[in-house]
């Protein structure tokens, strides 16, 4: 099984600031099968990347994604106060898992 | 646009079987999509639980697979899922969710809460 470890844990930001989120694979992740979710409180997840670095339907060109093997990155250009929400990666190269998890909190 | 609805008990005994069931409209199940459960314990991350294909075919997370059943049913455009040996352990909102591709869900359903207690 890959295991995917996201850092860190949690970050306080203010709206306005841009970060980087990151995701470690415990081995190589096939194709860069990665895929990112935002998930705001009481809502489902909503996928926001694919394939390390495809943005999915409607969502802002403030969130991108790139890497490539066992490192993966999201970054948000200019935080919005709705983007303030927990974000997974989740790896679909073999079999499926998700990572614990980054919860972006408004300082 | 596709709607998931789930709907199931929200309270199962320990060791009895956890059955949820997911209506689909805006879509049809036997068309090539895949329609899968996904859970997230209160307060914890998110884990896959397993998929299943419009042919029928089956995908399962390795760690639930010999107690998870996921079947189709075309007359009432729904798809299901039934964990068997339910423990606390099993206490979460379950999610259905749906995709063209296999492990990428771009469709959720709201989730509903299933608690394991006696």
């Amino acid at each position: 099984e890959i295991v995917l470890t996201q850092s860190p844990a949690t970050l306080s930001l203010s709206p306005g600031e841009g970060v980087t989120l990151s995701c470690g694979a415990s081995q190589s992740v096939s194709s860069n099968s990665l895929a990112w979710y935002q998930q705001n409180p009481g809502l489902a997840p909503r996928l926001l990347i694919f394939d390390a670095s495809s943005r999915a339907t409607g969502v802002p060109d403030r969130f991108s994604g790139s890497g490539s093997g066992t490192d993966f990155t999201l970054t948000i250009s200019r935080l919005e106060p709705e983007d303030f929400a927990v974000y997974y990666c989740q790896q679909y190269g073999s079999s499926i898992t998700f990572g614990q998890g980054t919860r972006l909190e408004i300082k | 646009q596709v709607h998931l609805q789930e709907s199931g008990p929200g309270l199962v005994k320990p060791s009895e079987t956890l059955s949820l069931t997911c209506t689909v409209s805006g879509n049809s199940i036997d068309s090539g999509y895949y329609w899968g459960w996904i859970r997230q314990p209160p307060g914890k991350g998110l884990e896959w639980i397993g998929n299943i294909y419009h042919t029928g075919k089956t995908y399962h997370n390795p760690s639930l697979k010999s107690r998870v059943t996921m079947s189709l049913d075309t007359s009432k455009n729904q798809f299901s899922l039934k964990l068997a040996s339910a423990n606390v352990a099993d206490t979460a909102v379950y999610y259905c969710v749906t995709s063209q591709w296999l492990g990428l869900w771009d469709s959720w359903g709201q989730g509903t809460l299933v608690a394991v207690s006696s």
